[in-house]
């Protein structure tokens, strides 16, 4: 069956540099979820989306934004990085009549230097 | 101090991603910009830019050059392994024969 699919799986970039992050979500969901996971913490709630706008917001700085598009995948974008913001970026999709099931992807972690 | 920047500095994908890379530069005297593949041997040559928006293609994979934002990217659409390696960007110094490199994005594509 098929997954959450994340891209790329690993990203180096250097500080004030941007960053794009895909997500495609299993086919037929319609919300899509953005966490940011710091090492040894706990995924911090970024945002979600559903049926393309957004639904929800969590701590996602103003240095990041997000949207879905119209085949339902989702790009965060991610400016002005900082040594911070090195963490892994999960995405998670689930189908609207089931929000409770988060199917997550493999993540992608973003080293900023 | 001339000089050129590329980015990602690397980047992990699956086969049959898409990636963008980025090469941006500042040199007095522009004559081309220039991108080579390097596998664990001499440079591949790839393309050479002279003129801004017109787009180059080969199989795969595409550049396109912008003078006025001093910048050009490489696209790779449908990944395979073999695209793993380090893609250099140089910029050549009119008159001068001289290379301005990159440090390189490396490229690794996971099956």
């Amino acid at each position: 069956a098929a997954g959450v699919i994340q891209s790329p799986r690993h990203l180096i970039k250097e500080k004030r540099e941007t960053a794009t992050l895909k997500c495609y979500p299993i086919p037929r969901h319609d919300t899509v979820y953005w966490y940011q996971q710091g090492p040894g913490q706990d995924p911090q709630f970024l945002i979600s989306f559903y049926e393309k706008m957004q639904s929800d917001k969590g701590s996602i700085p103003d240095r990041f934004s997000a949207q879905q598009f119209s085949d339902y995948h989702s790009e965060l974008n991610m400016s002005s990085l900082e040594l911070g913001d090195s963490a892994l970026y999960f995405c998670a999709s689930s189908p609207w009549t089931d929000g409770d099931t988060q199917y997550f992807g493999p993540g992608t972690r973003l080293t900023v230097l | 101090e001339d000089k050129v920047v590329q980015s990602p500095l690397s980047l992990v994908v699956h086969e049959g991603d898409t990636v963008t890379l980025n090469c941006s530069y500042e040199v007095t005297n522009f004559r081309s910009l220039l991108w080579y593949k390097q596998e664990k041997k001499a440079p591949t040559f790839l393309f050479m830019l002279t003129s801004s928006g017109i787009e180059k293609k080969s199989g795969r994979l595409s550049s396109i050059l912008d003078k006025k934002e001093l910048f050009s990217i490489l696209n790779i659409t449908a990944t395979q392994t073999g695209d793993s390696a380090v893609y250099l960007c140089a910029v050549e110094v009119t008159g001068t024969y001289k290379y301005i490199f990159g440090t390189g994005t490396r490229l690794k594509v996971l099956a």
